[in-house]
């Protein structure tokens, strides 16, 4: 299995610009996880989508952060405008079944750069 | 409110020796515990998870502890290799709301 798949791996835009992640979870699982990683705050999860709904949004920071998961193979985090605080390492992470009681398998990561 | 703390924030030690992470949390109620080993430019891997009757769990040089009286976990690495150079995270996830707490992970550096 390829793991979790995440693009791109390096984003540098402007101040602005609308940013989109793009997240494949591992085939097969039920629950997909958005994280945003800073030196400052460590991890912290976004959104967390079970059976393709999302369940729980209250860690995306402000409406310029939407995320979506239109079929099960799918994700996308967009940024619309970006700001300089958004830049991070943003993660993707998938889990066979819901909720955090089982394991989640991390993608390798996007960092963008907002200047 | 619900806080995971880990210390030290970095440690250095020679290759070879041993060491202890320390995990502590007021996570309640409290469902499991996992701690991450995330090298640099990569993202998290478990390396275990362990719920409230379990004390201790190992995986390889690995080994996990869990004092849920005390909330605290501790991770001990065993003869230390020049890979385990990384971060090492603790989370902690509660029941019922679905929270999921992460600490800002121990920097750990081998040297040769």
């Amino acid at each position: 299995d390829a793991g979790v798949i995440q693009s791109p791996r390096h984003e540098v835009t402007e101040m602005g610009q609308e940013v989109t992640l793009r997240c494949k979870p591992i085939s097969g699982h039920n629950s997909l996880f958005w994280y945003r990683q800073t030196m400052m705050r460590g991890l912290e999860l976004l959104i967390y989508f079970n059976n393709n709904v999302p369940i729980d949004d209250s860690g995306m920071p402000e409406d310029r952060f939407s995320a979506k998961m239109p079929n099960a193979s799918f994700s996308t985090l967009k940024i619309q405008p970006s700001e300089p605080r958004d830049s991070a390492v943003y993660f993707c992470a998938s889990s066979p079944q819901g909720g955090f009681s089982y394991e989640q398998y991390f993608g390798p990561g996007t960092r963008l750069t907002v200047t | 409110k619900n806080q995971v703390e880990q210390s030290p924030q970095s440690l250095i030690i020679l290759e070879g020796k041993n060491c202890t992470l320390q995990c502590n949390y007021t996570v309640s109620p409290f469902s499991n515990l996992r701690w991450y080993k995330q090298d640099t430019g990569r993202g998290p891997v478990s390396l275990t998870i362990m719920t409230f009757s379990e004390n201790t769990k190992s995986n390889g040089r690995y080994t996990a502890t869990l004092d849920a009286d005390t909330k605290q976990s501790s991770l001990h690495i065993t003869a230390s290799q020049l890979s385990d150079s990384a971060s090492y995270i603790c989370v902690v996830s509660a029941i019922g709301d679905d929270k999921i707490i992460f600490g800002k992970g121990t920097r750990l550096h081998i040297l040769p």
